[in-house]
């Protein structure tokens, strides 16, 4: 059973480009999460999705969107890139029930580089 | 608004020594409160977790009680391998229902076990 995968593993971009990161769920997983990790910082949560749709969205700007298949799978991306956005990038799905919480299963991350 | 504070490292202990990382939070609602462990080079995993007041939480060898009155998670074991040698992060979930709602996390505790 695949868990959750991101790509590319790394990633160097300059200010002012744009990147796309991707994330495949775990299998069986309909929602999927997407953190920033700067360096010796914990996990800031930027967005979530659901039913193809962002439920939630955390204190980050508009240049920072996202998008999530039908297959559940979704992607990051980020818009006019600043220095300030270099970190580890992690996704992270669940499934979606009645519970009072859903346990959220991390990928490895995409470590994005901004010169 | 949701806040997680735990004390800095990085923790250095050697081999059989106890462990104590001390964890409060702040949260609107009633927050269900987890350790989540990331080795290096890799992604998060979660180590534990407790969803209602007392509940402890535990997963190899470590434990956490989630006490209300305290507002507090700290996390503990009683021996530590080298193999534990990790970056731990405590981290709250506070939604107002069902569902995968974000995660906020501290800003983690490097700890290093020696031979």
């Amino acid at each position: 059973d695949a868990g959750v995968t991101q790509s590319p593993t790394h990633l160097i971009k300059t200010r002012g480009q744009q990147v796309t990161l991707r994330c495949s769920p775990k299998s069986g997983h309909d929602t999927v999460s997407w953190y920033q990790q700067a360096l010796g910082q914990g996990p800031q949560f930027i967005f979530q999705y659901y039913e193809e749709e962002e439920r939630q969205r955390g204190n980050f700007p508009d240049r920072f969107s996202g998008h999530q298949f039908p297959n559940y799978s979704s992607e990051l991306n980020v818009n006019a890139l600043l220095l300030g956005d270099s970190a580890l990038y992690l996704c992270a799905s669940s499934l979606e029930t009645l519970a009072l919480y859903n346990e959220q299963f991390f990928g490895p991350g995409t470590r994005l580089t901004v010169l | 608004g949701n806040s997680v504070t735990q004390m800095e490292g990085p923790v250095t202990l050697s081999e059989e020594a106890f462990l104590t990382i001390n964890c409060t939070y702040t949260a609107t609602g009633y927050p269900s409160l987890f350790w989540y462990v990331q080795y290096p080079g890799e992604g998060l995993q979660l180590l534990l977790k407790a969803t209602k007041a007392d509940d402890k939480g535990s997963n190899k060898g470590f434990e956490a009680t989630y006490r209300k009155e305290t507002t507090s998670f700290h996390l503990e074991k009683g021996s530590v391998q080298v193999s534990d040698s990790a970056v731990y992060f405590c981290a709250l979930s506070a939604g107002s229902g069902a569902g995968s709602y974000q995660l906020t996390f501290g800003k983690g505790t490097k700890l290093s076990v020696i031979p």
